[in-house]
């Protein structure tokens, strides 16, 4: 079946830290790839997305590459900041699915 | 204007009573869902509808029924209320097919807290 794996929270960094969270899916078509974000006590925000392989989104600095060959969609950004504390979500949507299946979600504190 | 507004936001109830969540959508989707929001922030889908017609219900408990009056409109009802069903449940849409990549819209949550 479907599943996404996200490395473990919480990560902590200094304001103006590089930021990798880690994210890895197994799918059994073409899916699409998605990064989530929800902040403390709200909803769930669209970051970024891509849709095919060596696809690259990209949103408020962030970044993630689709690579096919090594199933990943890791989520980058160059300096964070004390507003970029909160819960990030990888998933994915499989060719022909409707549902969204998503990884375990990795909180991010940001420290000034 | 709030794409996927879903109320109440915040619901404190009482183990046994009954209780509805309302959505409405105003992106013109054809395609709704529920999705549960546990404590360890573990998202799970629980329905899915497109044009009014349910098409994925995973392996929720018959106490959780959804109904949709229209496409634009997905409520949930919970019977019953037990202390596990204390989450936050999501509202979501989006516009098929999902081949395409369709981003799914979600709303701000519902937080359901039973005691």
């Amino acid at each position: 079946g479907n599943s996404v794996t996200q490395m473990e929270g919480p990560v902590t960094l200094s304001e103006e830290a590089f930021l990798t969270i880690n994210c890895t899916y197994t799918a059994t078509g073409y899916p699409s790839l998605f990064w989530y974000v929800q902040y403390p006590g709200e909803g769930l925000q669209l970051l970024l997305k891509a849709t095919k392989a060596d696809d690259k989104g990209s949103n408020k600095g962030f970044e993630a590459t689709y690579r096919k060959e090594t199933t990943s969609f890791h989520l980058e950004k160059g300096s964070v900041q004390v507003s970029d504390s909160a819960v990030y979500f990888c998933a994915l949507r499989d060719t022909g699915f409707q549902k969204l299946v998503f990884g375990t979600g990795t909180r991010l504190l940001v420290s000034p | 204007d709030t794409a996927v507004s879903q109320t109440p936001k915040y619901l404190v109830t009482q183990m046994g009573n009954d209780k509805s969540i309302k959505c409405e959508q105003n992106l013109g989707h054809d395609t709704m869902y529920w999705y549960k929001q546990d404590s360890k922030k573990f998202l799970k889908i629980m329905f899915s509808y497109n044009n009014k017609e349910l098409i994925i219900n995973e392996t929720v408990p018959n106490r959780f029924s959804p109904k949709s009056p229209d496409k634009a409109h997905l409520n949930l009802h919970i019977n019953s209320l037990e202390l596990g069903d204390s989450a936050v449940y999501f509202c979501a849409s989006s516009q098929e097919p999902a081949s395409s990549g369709n981003t799914i819209y979600f709303g701000e949550g519902s937080w359901l807290t039973v005691v």
